[in-house]
């Protein structure tokens, strides 16, 4: 299994841009998350999906969109990106959201600059 | 929503000495705290979890604590080795779905 996936690995953008972010599971995960990262503020999370065809807001969702429209797959889009997106973002994903099944496995990230 | 704060941010040990970061959450509903290890380049990793029915859980070099009345929990890495050396997160979850809170990370810095 190669477990979470994300597609690209490191992205240039200029202001006003827009792009992207594919993140891909094989472990047949119902929960996907997208964080970002920044340094010394942890990760925050943007958006989740408890289930295809589901999204739901997190704790910094203004300026991202997200999509599930295969329960393996989970896109996060930034329409006009703005350079406060600079950052790392990562996605993870779980079997579901409760009891010994809620552990989240985390991709290798994608490193983001906006100019 | 739920605030989580950790503590130190740096942490510098000698090899063979224990290391303790510690952690305080706000939302008293949470219930579940997992530790997550990442190394330079990677993603965060999962090295041990407790839940708010558990006081401490020891997985070999590694455990864990947890005060549900004061709110707080923290790692214990004993024995620490070179291989330890990363960015260490703590985080809760609320207690209805999975949305995890993550404390700002420890730089942990093991020298031989």
């Amino acid at each position: 299994n190669a477990g979470v996936t994300q597609t690209p690995k490191f992205r240039v953008l200029k202001t006003g841009q827009s792009m992207t972010l594919l993140c891909a599971q094989d472990m047949n995960h119902e929960y996907m998350y997208w964080y970002r990262q920044d340094p010394g503020m942890g990760l925050r999370l943007i958006h989740y999906s408890v289930g295809e065809g589901t999204t739901a807001k997190g704790e910094v969702p203004d300026g991202y969109n997200v999509s599930r429209l295969k329960k393996q797959n989970f896109l996060l889009g930034l329409e006009s990106a703005a350079p406060s997106q600079t950052s790392v973002y990562f996605c993870a994903s779980s079997y579901s959201g409760r009891g010994v099944r809620e552990t989240q496995y985390f991709g290798p990230g994608t490193r983001l600059l906006v100019l | 929503g739920e605030n989580v704060e950790q503590h130190p941010s740096t942490l510098s040990v000698q090899e063979g000495d224990s290391a303790v970061i510690k952690c305080t959450y706000s939302d008293s509903a949470s219930n579940y705290f997992p530790w997550y290890k990442q190394e330079l380049g990677k993603g965060p990793q999962l090295i041990i979890d407790i839940r708010s029915n558990v006081g401490e859980k020891k997985d070999q070099r590694i455990a864990v604590t947890l005060n549900k009345t004061a709110k707080h929990f923290s790692l214990h890495i004993t024995e620490t080795q070179p291989e330890d050396s990363a960015v260490y997160f703590c985080a809760a979850s609320e207690a209805a779905g999975n949305k995890l809170t993550f404390g700002g990370g420890t730089r942990v810095l093991v020298k031989p």
